[in-house]
């Protein structure tokens, strides 16, 4: 069973727009999310991430957002660049019992000039 | 240079062969893992280590092994590889002492079993 779900595939944006990747998750204990992004022929690298008592965390371009009570997470890419396109990888994890992180699918936003 | 190293890149054997895939870091970080990806399953955990003394298996470690030989080497090892072992795999660090769970990804070994 899933526990942390990224139901579109790909996602396709205009340059300058606004990316916008969703990511749902089952398990309420949950209490630290991540999102990775990964590039062909390179490992996944460490984007941005929140904790369970924040509903929004900004880093540049990147905000991640949570809604704990639809369980539910996005991440936002404002303004869409070419360099963006790539796999995003959703990620959760129980921080104060094992540390183990879960990933989602992945999502591959294709950024369109 | 790279921080987390893997090796090889790339491998194609047969089935029925024992492989072992190796991952070394220079980041002086106690926690290991063995990830495996495969298209549309996103990054499955295999196995991972705390410290030299320490393994666990993850969600899918039937047909695999490994060996955690020093702080800075983890070994995957497939004992008889199958087809369906046909993957990329990912080796992460992380450490213990920050306050995050940031892992940090070598660039993978492809794996392809005939």
């Amino acid at each position: 069973d899933q526990q942390v779900k990224q139901n579109s595939p790909s996602l396709s944006v205009q340059e300058g727009r606004i990316s916008i990747l969703n990511c749902d998750y089952t398990n309420s204990m949950f209490d630290y999310f991540l999102w990775y992004k990964k590039y062909p022929a390179e490992g996944p690298t460490f984007l941005i991430s929140i904790s369970s008592i924040k509903d929004k965390n900004e880093d540049g371009r990147f905000t991640v957002f949570l809604n704990k009570s639809a369980k539910h997470l996005s991440l936002h890419i404002v303004p869409s660049q070419p360099g963006d396109s790539a796999v995003y990888f959703c990620a959760a994890s129980e921080m104060n019992r094992d540390d183990k992180i879960i990933f989602g699918k992945g999502t591959r936003l294709h950024i369109l000039p | 240079d790279a921080d987390v190293t893997q090796t090889p890149r790339n491998r194609i054997t047969k089935t029925g062969k024992r492989i072992m895939l190796e991952c070394s870091q220079t980041k002086g970080h106690d926690r290991m893992y063995w990830y495996r990806q495969d298209p549309g399953l996103g990054l499955r955990l295999i196995y991972y280590s705390f410290d030299v003394k320490d393994i666990n298996k993850g969600e899918i470690s039937d047909g695999y092994s490994v060996s955690r030989q020093a702080q800075a080497k983890f070994s995957l090892s497939l004992e008889s590889a199958i087809p369906n072992q046909t993957a990329l795999y990912f080796c992460a660090t992380s450490d213990v002492d920050r306050p995050t769970d940031t892992q940090y990804f070598g660039p993978g070994t492809r794996l392809t079993v005939l």
